[in-house]
């Protein structure tokens, strides 16, 4: 596709439920992150994958939070048995993951959570 | 990866150039400098990225001293619709993961 696409754009969920939220990055881009960004906040980050490998988990608050990318594509972030606290926008962002434009990353519009 | 602190907030007005201002006093020799813009109920816009001097683009000049502890992002004859969250970034894009580290930005607000 064109961007980033992230699903569904706004989640409503009561407390204690599991959640999917999911990723389809550029298409071609290896690397993919996700962020976390509350309200009035800078953004937050959870993980990074290197095509389907996440050497890098150190941004996962919980074990309650986990993620898995398949065929180098789609990501998803699960949360398990949401909290209040996990209310937030989750946003994804992949890039080339080639030298100085690692840093360069195209970001979803991001999924709402709300935990009642 | 470096800290940056940028102004918290900016005002301008329609039509005239806005430089903000970023330091980064613990920058890395590998370090680069990246600018974002995020706008509400948005993911952030990559803006521009420079390892030293100047560097332009159809958005915004990015301009660094050669002690490379600050930058300033200019952006030339602002819109309302400039009106947005810009973010300074530094961090090496040879490590292991390339994560961004987002400090809370600067809120810039056009007025008319």
């Amino acid at each position: 596709g064109a961007g980033v696409s992230q699903s569904p754009s706004n989640k409503v969920t009561e407390k204690g439920k599991d959640v999917e939220l999911r990723c389809d990055p550029i298409s071609g881009h290896t690397a993919l992150y996700w962020y976390r960004q509350s309200l009035g906040q800078g953004l937050e980050f959870l993980i990074y994958f290197q095509g389907n490998s996440a050497p890098d988990k150190s941004g996962l608050p919980s074990d309650r939070f986990s993620a898995e990318r398949t065929g180098g594509s789609v990501s998803t972030l699960t949360i398990q048995r949401t909290q209040q606290e996990d209310s937030a926008v989750y946003l994804c962002a992949s890039s080339s993951g080639q030298g100085n434009a690692k840093n360069i990353q195209y970001f979803g519009a991001g999924t709402r959570l709300s935990v009642l | 990866l470096a800290k940056t602190t940028q102004p918290i907030s900016m005002d301008s007005y329609e039509g005239q150039e806005v430089n903000i201002t970023c330091s980064h006093n613990n920058i890395a020799t590998n370090d680069y400098i990246t600018w974002y813009q995020q706008f509400p109920s948005q993911g952030p816009r990559f803006i521009i990225q420079g390892y030293k001097t100047k560097v332009t683009n159809e958005v915004a000049s990015l301009f660094i001293p050669a002690d490379r502890k600050s930058s300033t992002l200019s952006l030339p004859r602002v819109s309302l619709s400039d009106t947005a969250v810009y973010y300074c970034l530094v961090g090496d894009p040879s490590g292991n993961t390339g994560k961004l580290i987002f400090g809370q930005g600067t809120t810039l607000q056009v007025k008319p």
